[in-house]
């Protein structure tokens, strides 16, 4: 079946620009995780939803960045007012059922560039 | 202390050897283990789940320590395209945390 699926796979954008970052999870999946991944790092943890749900947003650096997911599916990444140090990889995944039991299915990714 | 703490590397190791990553986490209602591998560029991918009593997949075997609250990943007769990052995944309080990654090189 489909995976995961992100868009833009890439987005070159000026300093200052919003971006809006799309992730369709795989079907049925309730768990749907934002991460970011700049150059030779680790995985940062933006935020995490889960099912209905008040989403877990501990990971988001500023108020420049916020998350939604409408009808438990389709999530929207956005960034306001991107600065330089936006750019990198953000990574979205999705899992079954609970989060805590179940491993993590990612996307390709969209690679951002501010300029 | 971070929740899950990995040694980043990069481990240099020549084909056919045996090399061995550990991983330490904080949270001791921990209950769920992952190994996940990610190439350059990509997206990590689910490499093999840990349990409890230890686990094989050809040459690789995950084990759980719960006592010392680590776990370990065991790749034998090393191979040119294991060539990658090995991330450890823990559940913590409520949603998976990754660690940073140990890189491996494997050279001919």
């Amino acid at each position: 079946g489909a995976g995961v699926s992100q868009s833009p796979s890439n987005k070159v954008t000026e300093k200052g620009k919003d971006v809006e970052l799309r992730c369709d999870p795989i079907s049925g999946h309730t768990a749907l995780y934002w991460y970011r991944q700049s150059l030779g790092q680790g995985l940062e943890f933006l935020i995490y939803f889960q099912g209905n749900s008040a989403p877990d947003k501990s990971g988001l650096p500023s108020d420049r960045f916020s998350a939604e997911r409408t009808g438990g599916s389709v999530s929207t990444l956005t960034i306001q007012r991107t600065q330089q140090e936006d750019s990198a990889v953000y990574l979205c995944a999705s899992s079954l059922a609970r989060a805590d039991n179940s491993p993590l299915h990612f996307g390709n990714g969209t690679r951002l560039t501010v300029t | 202390r971070k929740e899950v703490e990995q040694d980043p590397g990069p481990f240099n190791v020549p084909e056919g050897a045996t090399v061995a990553f550990n991983c330490t986490y904080s949270n001791s209602a921990s209950q769920s283990f992952f190994w996940y591998r990610q190439d350059c560029r990509k997206e990590p991918k689910l490499l093999m789940s840990v349990y409890s009593s230890g686990n094989e997949d050809g040459r690789f075997t995950a084990q759980l320590n719960r006592a010392s609250q680590y776990i370990s990943l065991l790749i034998r007769d090393s191979k040119l395209s294991d060539s990658a990052t090995y991330l450890c995944v823990v559940n913590g309080f409520q949603k998976l945390v990754f660690g940073t990654g140990t890189r491996l090189l494997v050279s001919p």
